[in-house]
Order: C-alpha cells, then sequence, then structure tokens
C-alpha cells in the first residue's frame, strides 16, 4: 500500500531564505506526482506536476524534483516570502488500471515565513 | 469561469441526519472526486467519477454515497450521519485520470 510522507511537519522560517520541501512515497510505481498549496480554509491549489518520465519541474520561484527509485520528491522555493506561508501537500497519483485514478496525499509541511 | 464551487459551506448535523453536498464544475470536466481531510491524516478518496452517469468506490468510501446526474455535477451524500464524519468535504475535477486536479473550497462538516 502506498504511503507518502512529508518531513518537517512544520517549518518556520525568516523571510529571504531558500528552502526545501520534502517528500517520500514507498512505491516507486507512479503514474506522476503533484505539489499542492493550501491556504487556511481554503482549497488545495496545484502548483507542479511531474510526470513518472520527468526529473523535475519549474514554475517561477519554485522547483520540484522527482527521484522515482528512491522514492523522493523536493520541492524547492528561493527567497521565500510571507505570502509564501501555507501549508503544501505532495501526492502521488497510482498507476494502473484500479488505482491509476487515485491522488496520495501526505499530510502537508505548514510553512511560516516571518516577515 | 468559477472553476469548481461546492455547497453548502459549513454545515451541522445531528448524529443519524442525512444531508447532500453538491459539487459543480464549469470546466466540462470528465473526472470528479470526492476527499475529505482531517487533522493529521492528509486527503484521503471518498468516491470518484470518470464520467457522467458513472461512480466508483475509493479508498474510504463507507457511509457515504454519490451520484453524477449530470456531467457538471457530482453529489456526495450522508445518509445517517455520526460523529467519525466530522470532517472538511473536498471535490475536486480533472480533465483526465493523469492530469491535474482543480479543487473546490471545502465544505466544513461537524456531526454532533
Amino acid at each position: 500500500k502506498q504511503e507518502v510522507t512529508q518531513i518537517p511537519a512544520a517549518l518556520s522560517v525568516p523571510e529571504g531564505e531558500n528552502l526545501v520541501l520534502n517528500c517520500s512515497f514507498t512505491d516507486s510505481a507512479i503514474y506522476n506526482l503533484q505539489w499542492f498549496r493550501q491556504d487556511p480554509g481554503k482549497g488545495l491549489t496545484s502548483l507542479l506536476l511531474i510526470q513518472s518520465s520527468q526529473r523535475e519541474q519549474t514554475s517561477g520561484r519554485l522547483n520540484a524534483s522527482l527521484d522515482k527509485s528512491s522514492g523522493r520528491s523536493t520541492l524547492y522555493i528561493a527567497a521565500s516570502q510571507p505570502g509564501d506561508s501555507a501549508t503544501y501537500l505532495c501526492a502521488v497519483r497510482q498507476w494502473g488500471m484500479d488505482s491509476s485514478y487515485k491522488l496520495i496525499f501526505g499530510s502537508g509541511t505548514r510553512l511560516l515565513v516571518r516577515p | 469561469n468559477a472553476g469548481v464551487t461546492q455547497t453548502p459551506k459549513f454545515r451541522v448535523l445531528k448524529t443519524g441526519q442525512s444531508m447532500t453536498l453538491l459539487c459543480a464544475q464549469d470546466m466540462n470536466h470528465e473526472y470528479m472526486y470526492w476527499y475529505r481531510q482531517d487533522p493529521g491524516m492528509g486527503l484521503r478518496l471518498i468516491h470518484y467519477s470518470v464520467g457522467e452517469g458513472t461512480t466508483a468506490k475509493g479508498e474510504v468510501p463507507d457511509g457515504y454515497n454519490v451520484s453524477r446526474l449530470k456531467k457538471q455535477n457530482f453529489l456526495l451524500g450522508l445518509e445517517s450521519a455520526a460523529p467519525s464524519q466530522t470532517s472538511v468535504y473536498f471535490c475536486a475535477s480533472s480533465r483526465g485520470p493523469g492530469e491535474t486536479q482543480y479543487f473546490g473550497p471545502g465544505t466544513r462538516l461537524l456531526v454532533l
């Protein structure tokens, strides 16, 4: 059974710092991996989606990498800003006809960027 | 273009009551999903639909039923609410099975 783990559960950094959020998964047979942002009391916003054949994706100050063989993904945030404060969730999409429609979520990393 | 909307935003139920949560999307997506989010457990898939008139069970389907009578709407029903169903419920939709899912703002449900 696929398990997705995000460490740390919470992170507090000063503004301007570069930071890395970690995501690990136990079953490397994934279709793709997605990073989401969730603001308090709100829904999820997709940040980056990495296909299983890709190594990384970039969007602005965000860079996500994927190492399928080791079951790891990282989300790199450059020059963090207070507006980046949110919970970041990673989710893997499981391969296969029976489970290809499922996103398996980690429990998230709650990020606070201090001014 | 509203994306994915959910009604209601918040609801309090007594144990044993029933209710229906409505999800609507205006992106002409084939796939729709219902998740629940509990503290410390991430999101878990309840039911999903791969097209109008179809539904399928997800990871935690017990105690819930769904219907997809129209392509743009996906309804989640609780026939007899239990305190264990206190949660935040999110609806999502996607164009295809491997594509980005777009989420609604959520429905916070409290069962007393």
